[in-house]
């Protein structure tokens, strides 16, 4: 799998967006990007996926560039729930799927 | 809640003693993953067992074993354990063997060997 790269911690304040970036410089053509997220010490809960194209659905945004060496995603108006380590992951689709490799993820902090 | 079940939340024991820990996936799920979150080595992927078989394998010890039932729920064995063996172990379901699945977890089941 891909190595993935995000900044260690950030902060929002509530009811802003939230910007989580991820760079994935080395990823291939068949592995997608995944976003999970873990709240405390809570099983790693999903958020979203995607290949090469934007993606949206009611929890968040992914926008990957076109060249696929990077993403971000977007909580378009965090609340103070959304505070948890949020992992970047690029895997192949299919087969090994279900093995994903956790970094050590961005702290999101939203704020009063 | 994500309908994944683990049990049992937590467990303390010594070094040297045999645990099982036990996951039932999401109804109609066949495929379970068991992943170890430590603070020193992370979230790191075990085994996977797709409706009784093994189907990958990643960092898992040798005295560790794992295997899914008929039922489908699946049970992680780890034994002479050791202080390190200490951390939480997330089961995880998903549908089937297919491409662009999600992964459900459950709540986890701490260990701590003392």
């Amino acid at each position: 799998d891909a190595k993935t790269t995000q900044p260690p911690s950030m902060d929002c304040a509530e009811g802003r967006a939230a910007n989580l970036p991820c760079n994935h410089s080395t990823i291939s053509g068949n592995e997608y990007v995944y976003w999970y997220r873990q709240i405390h010490s809570q099983g790693p809960q999903y958020i979203i996926h995607g290949l090469k194209n934007n993606e949206t659905n009611e929890m968040a945004s992914l926008i990957i560039t076109e060249d696929r060496k990077s993403s971000t995603l977007i909580l378009p108006h965090a609340t103070l729930r959304d505070t948890a380590v949020y992992y970047c992951i690029a895997a192949p689709g299919g087969t090994s799927y279900g093995k994903l490799t956790f970094g050590q993820g961005t702290i999101l902090t939203v704020h009063p | 809640d994500s309908g994944v079940t683990q049990t049992p939340k937590h467990l303390i024991t010594a070094t040297g003693q045999r645990v099982t820990l036990r996951c039932s996936p999401r109804s109609g799920d066949l495929s379970v993953y068991w992943y170890q979150q430590s603070l020193d080595q992370g979230l790191q992927f075990l085994i996977q067992y797709y409706n009784g078989e093994e189907r990958a394998k990643g960092n898992i010890l040798e005295r560790f074993s794992a295997q899914q039932f008929p039922d489908l729920h699946s049970e992680l064995n780890l034994s002479s354990l050791e202080l390190g063996d200490s951390a939480l172990y997330f089961c995880a379901s998903s549908p089937g063997f297919v491409t662009n699945e999600k992964l459900f977890f459950g709540s986890g089941t701490q260990l701590s060997v003392l």
